[in-house]
This record gives C-alpha cells, sequence and structure tokens, in this order.
C-alpha cells in the first residue's frame, strides 16, 4: 500500500463545477503540499499546510491531522485548471524537499 | 517563472553513456533537492544539498550522485545509464533545510527530459 493515496486517480468536469481531490496519507507528517504540473510538465506548489485550512484565489486546501487526510477544491473550475494535480508529505523531522509522493489526480475541464 | 533554472531541458543518449544534469537554485535558496519522474515509478525524492552539504538522501541509485558548489547550483551526474533511467528530473530549491520544522514552500524548475536509447 502507497504512503500516500490520492484519489480520484482521474476526473472530468465541465467549466464552473466544484472540483474536490482528496489525498490520504499513512505516515507521520509535519507538512503536506498540494503541487500542480501542467501537461508541459513543470511543476508548481500551491500549498504547503501543516493543519487547518489555506485559500489562493479559487483554490482551497484543507488538512485534519488526526484523520490523515488533505482535500483540494477547485471552486468555479476553468479549461486552465486541467492539469495534474500531486499530493506530497514530508515525514515527521525528514528535511523539508524529502517527499513522499502520491501518484497525481489528472484533472480535465471541459468548456 | 519560480526562479529555479534546469538546463539542459531535453537530452537524448546511449545506454551506458554519462551525462550530467545542472540546477541554479532562485536567488538567496541555499536547498537545492532533486527529484526523478518515471512512467512506472511517479516521482521519487533522489538528494538534498543545504549550503554545499549532503543533507538528506533518498532512492537514489548508486550510479547517481551530485554536488553543490559554492556558488549554490548543483549538479546531478547519471553515469552507466539504462533505458529505465529515462525520466524527467527536477530539482527544487528553498531558504533553508528544514529538519522538520516548516520554514516554507519549495520552487521547482521546468524538468530536464532525458531519454536513453
Amino acid at each position: 500500500k502507497n504512503e500516500v493515496e490520492q484519489s480520484p486517480q482521474n476526473l472530468t468536469a465541465q467549466e464552473g463545477e466544484f472540483i474536490t481531490i482528496n489525498c490520504s496519507y499513512s505516515v507521520g507528517i509535519s507538512a503536506l503540499h498540494w503541487l500542480q504540473q501542467h501537461p508541459g510538465g513543470g511543476i508548481v506548489s500551491l500549498f504547503m499546510l501543516s493543519s487547518g485550512k489555506k485559500k489562493h484565489g479559487r483554490l482551497i486546501a484543507t488538512i485534519n491531522i488526526q484523520e490523515k487526510h488533505s482535500s483540494l477544491h477547485i471552486t468555479a473550475s476553468h479549461p486552465r485548471d486541467s492539469a495534474v494535480y500531486i499530493c506530497a508529505v514530508n515525514n515527521y523531522g525528514g528535511s523539508q524537499g524529502n517527499l513522499i509522493f502520491g501518484k497525481g489526480t489528472k484533472l480535465s475541464v471541459k468548456p | 517563472d519560480s526562479g529555479v533554472t534546469q538546463t539542459p531541458k531535453h537530452l537524448i543518449t546511449a545506454t551506458g553513456q554519462r551525462v550530467t544534469l545542472r540546477c541554479s537554485p532562485r536567488s538567496g535558496d541555499l536547498s537545492v533537492y532533486w527529484y526523478q519522474q518515471s512512467l512506472d515509478q511517479g516521482l521519487q525524492f533522489l538528494i538534498q544539498y543545504y549550503n554545499g552539504e549532503e543533507r538528506a538522501k533518498g532512492n537514489i541509485l548508486e550510479r547517481f550522485s551530485a554536488q553543490q558548489f559554492p556558488d549554490l547550483h548543483s549538479e546531478l551526474n547519471l553515469s552507466s545509464l539504462e533505458l529505465g533511467d529515462s525520466a524527467l528530473y527536477f530539482c527544487a530549491s528553498s531558504v533553508t533545510w528544514g529538519g522538520g520544522v516548516n520554514t516554507g514552500e519549495l520552487f521547482f524548475g521546468e524538468g530536464s527530459r532525458l531519454t536513453v536509447l
């Protein structure tokens, strides 16, 4: 079993829909990261969370440490949100970039 | 633009060869991290350097090595290349090394795509 599991693997949505991507992990962590990877391959860090909730524009990320679960929400989705979203965790006590990655959720938003 | 520069963007080589990938971190960032993204393994952490010293090691093969130079740029050396080494290699940088304390986000380069034929 992978230490970081994401669901769903693939997601197709219509423009304007509310989207949720889930991430569960089985290790003790110091932080959880949400990353976005566009078809060209580049990776952008969206959020780094250790508790609670963060919001940036139409993106919201939440984490429940007790349940070892995080969600990434996209409100009013747009075709430009089409990308692979990757959840990654820092093992507790590990260095910042020593991440364990989920396999990613491929999101396609249709106009 | 993340401020992290990776070269080359694309590289095609043959089995048994050796290549060097280069990463220049964001100005002021002391930590550099290397990752491999392959179709079968997904993203994996390889190694981290902080201010010239190795800080953490992940799933890095013995055929691979890295170093960070005094100007803080880093190089990842891949030798005796095999078909399975074909992958996207990313580097990322951050201000500090963390050590269990979260001090900020990571900034990723665009990646170097290595194809081994």
